[in-house]
């Protein structure tokens, strides 16, 4: 079972909805990431926050807005999406690099959205 | 910027075989991670590797770890079925504003076959 929980799993949206992606970790981790995975395709780096600061926006349009409310907790809200950004959402955390930690990156079971 | 290249990116092996797939590098990285991602799911860590010569072994796949060639391998001894997916090479890299992001391969597809 996986630590990370992401919900919901499914989502389904047209162009003019606003929804959120909800992310959830209770392993004490301090970094937090989104990430983006088309079929077939590895996955792309989104978003970063690293005790709850957003350290890495990768040049993702503003129609995506995360947001880290504490430490345990990461959102991605939806607004005016487009077919093409319909996709699995993967939530990820990991503990920093500071004393033994590896940097491990442990993922969620992702959210799949379909944009209509 | 890093880029990040796995060879082969598919894999068609009979049962029982051995084979090792390449994960290489183009940029110096002291941390490399190994995912497994069957269809419609997420990533499962398999393996870190943080240190040249690391060398790392669960079940049928070993996978090491040499940073001055900048490459991994991964080696699949006596495969089976439920070896069946898409395995992710991933790289540490660190960005110009010093915070650390992992950089993806393109994925291995693996398909053991009876």
């Amino acid at each position: 079972d996986t630590e990370v929980t992401q919900t919901p799993k499914h989502l389904v949206m047209g162009m003019t909805n606003k929804k959120s992606l909800k992310c959830e970790q209770h392993m004490g981790h301090r970094a937090m990431y989104w990430y983006k995975q088309k079929a077939k395709k590895p996955p792309e780096l989104m978003f970063v926050y690293s005790y709850e600061k957003l350290s890495i926006n990768e040049s993702v349009p503003s129609r995506f807005s995360p947001e880290c409310p504490n430490s345990s907790l990461l959102n991605l809200h939806l607004h005016a999406l487009q077919p093409e950004d319909s996709a699995l959402y993967l939530c990820a955390s990991s503990q920093d690099r500071e004393g033994a930690n590896t940097g491990e990156l442990f993922f969620g079971e992702g959210s799949r959205l379909t944009v209509l | 910027e890093l880029k990040v290249e796995q060879n082969p990116l598919f894999l068609s092996m009979q049962e029982g075989k051995n084979y090792t797939i390449y994960c290489n590098y183009s940029t110096t990285s002291d941390r490399l991670y190994w995912y497994r991602q069957d269809p419609g799911k997420s990533l499962e860590s398999l393996f870190v590797l943080l240190s040249n010569g690391a060398v790392k072994q669960e079940g049928r796949l070993m996978a090491s770890l040499d940073t001055k060639a900048r490459l991994s391998t991964l080696h699949i001894t006596a495969a089976v079925h439920d070896l069946s997916a898409t395995y992710f090479c991933a790289v540490a890299s660190r960005t110009q504003g010093g915070s650390e992001k992992l950089v993806f391969g393109k994925g291995m597809k693996l398909t053991v076959n009876p």
